[in-house]
């Protein structure tokens, strides 16, 4: 399995919107709704962020939404403040029990 | 509240076998609709699956590393193991182990991961 394609960087100034692509195939992405977002700070284990592509686990802002477009999900951070910055990972179910993380976003606020 | 913990040695000489423990607290590795997972992030670099083990026993591999991999678990200590053979320092990274959330397929609780180097 190919790791999703997500861009490497993005950065937006605080208050404005960033949005994040997560693209994979019809295997994986495409044909599942099982795709979840992670949030990673330097030093720290990952945190999730959105689960079955739009849900928000408790606790979680509600200034992060998902989204899925085919084979192309989405990350969206709005009204961004300064401890939304680190790196962005994406994660899809791919079938036969087997997962594929995204590579990564970095992203910076300004 | 849910809580994992991951141990073993933080080097290991190339050829050897690589083995790491996740322990696990607040809740029973053996009910729930869980898959206890293992997770790895080589240094600089995105996260890699590596596999993981239901409650009901079931294991399910990467992959790319079915052939050098074991995971088990023993519920008398609540807590699930990770064994990697023949081990080169492509296998060098923090090793994370979380739990998978059967109904969303989503890693909801993590612990704060081991960094393991693979080095003469």
């Amino acid at each position: 399995q190919s790791a999703l394609t997500q861009p490497p960087s993005a950065s937006g100034s605080p208050g404005q919107s960033v949005t994040i692509s997560c693209t994979g195939t019809s295997s994986d992405v495409g044909d599942y709704s099982y795709v979840s977002w992670y949030q990673q700070h330097p030093g720290k284990a990952p945190k999730l962020m959105i689960y079955e592509v739009t849900e928000r686990p408790s606790g979680v802002p509600d200034r992060f939404s998902g989204s899925k477009s085919g084979n192309t999900a989405s990350l969206t951070v709005s009204g961004l403040q300064a401890e939304d910055e680190g790196e962005y990972y994406c994660s899809s179910y791919a079938g036969s029990n087997y997962f594929v993380f995204g590579t990564g976003t970095k992203v910076t606020v300004l | 509240q849910v809580q994992l913990q991951e141990s073993g040695p933080g080097l290991v000489k190339p050829s050897e076998t690589l083995s790491l423990t996740c322990s696990v607290s607040g809740v029973s590795i053996s009910s729930g609709d869980y898959y206890w997972s293992w997770i790895r992030q080589p240094p600089g670099k995105g996260l890699e699956w590596i596999g993981y083990i239901y409650s009901s026993g079931s294991i399910y591999y990467d992959p790319s590393l079915t052939s050098r991999l074991t995971i088990s678990s023993d519920t008398s200590k609540n807590q699930v193991s990770l064994r990697l053979t023949s081990v080169t320092a492509a296998d060098t990274a923090v090793y994370y182990c979380a739990r998978l959330l059967g109904s969303g397929l989503a890693l909801d609780y993590w612990g704060q991961g081991t960094l393991v180097t693979v080095s003469s």
